[in-house]
């Protein structure tokens, strides 16, 4: 089992719709990130949270350490926002990145 | 201040050649990660530099190795290349052991093996 898992793998969304993506990790970690990943690889860091919730414009990440589970949210969602999602985390004690498969979101017009 | 910058954007090499990826910190950053992301997959941890030296490591054969220099920027080395080697190799900077601060990626370099 991967230490971080995402789902869905794939999202298709009509424009304007409420997206939701999953993240769940088995481990204890330091921190979580939401990074952003467009076709031809460069990948962005959209949030790094370690409790609560974040919000950036449409973007919204929440995540609860007693779970081990975040959730990174978009609101009205626009074809613009089509991309590869993917969660990380650092765990304790750790100094790398340990990511999920990632989730492919398609939004349409 | 510039990103982080990665060369060559694209290579092919052979099975059995060696190939060398070069990364540029980000300016004011002393940490260095590399990964591999293989098709359809998430990045995978090869291993991170942080003042020259190596400060972790992860399931990766001794075939791949690396090099932070002082002004922290960094190679990748990957001897006898086999077709499993095809990826996505990304570089990370961040501002100390990465433990929770942000890691800033470059634009990758995509290796094909043959």
């Amino acid at each position: 089992k991967n230490e971080v898992e995402q789902s869905p793998q794939n999202l298709t969304a009509q424009e304007g719709e409420f997206i939701t993506i999953n993240c769940s990790y088995s481990v204890g970690i330091s921190a979580l990130h939401w990074l952003q990943q467009h076709p031809g690889g460069g990948i962005v860091s959209l949030f790094m949270l370690s409790s609560g919730k974040k919000k950036h414009g449409r973007l919204i990440a929440t995540i609860n350490i007693q779970e081990k589970h975040s959730s990174l949210h978009i609101t009205a969602s626009h074809p613009r926002d089509s991309a590869v999602y993917i969660c990380a985390v650092t765990p304790w004690g750790g100094n790398k990145l340990v990511f999920g498969a990632g989730t492919i979101l398609r939004v349409k017009s | 201040e510039t990103g982080v910058t990665q060369s060559p954007t694209h290579l092919i090499k052979t099975r059995g050649q060696q190939v060398t990826l070069r990364c540029s910190s980000q300016s004011g950053h002393n940490t260095v990660s590399w990964y591999q992301q293989a098709l359809g997959q998430g990045p995978q941890f090869i291993f991170q530099y942080y003042r020259e030296e190596e400060n972790g490591r992860g399931n990766f054969p001794p075939r791949f190795s690396g090099l932070q220099f002082p002004n922290y920027s960094s190679e990748l080395n990957v001897n006898a290349l086999e077709l499993d080697d095809s990826a996505l190799y990304l570089c990370a900077s961040s501002t100390d052991s990465g433990r929770t601060y942000e890691q800033f990626f470059g634009p990758g370099t995509r290796l094909t093996v043959l």
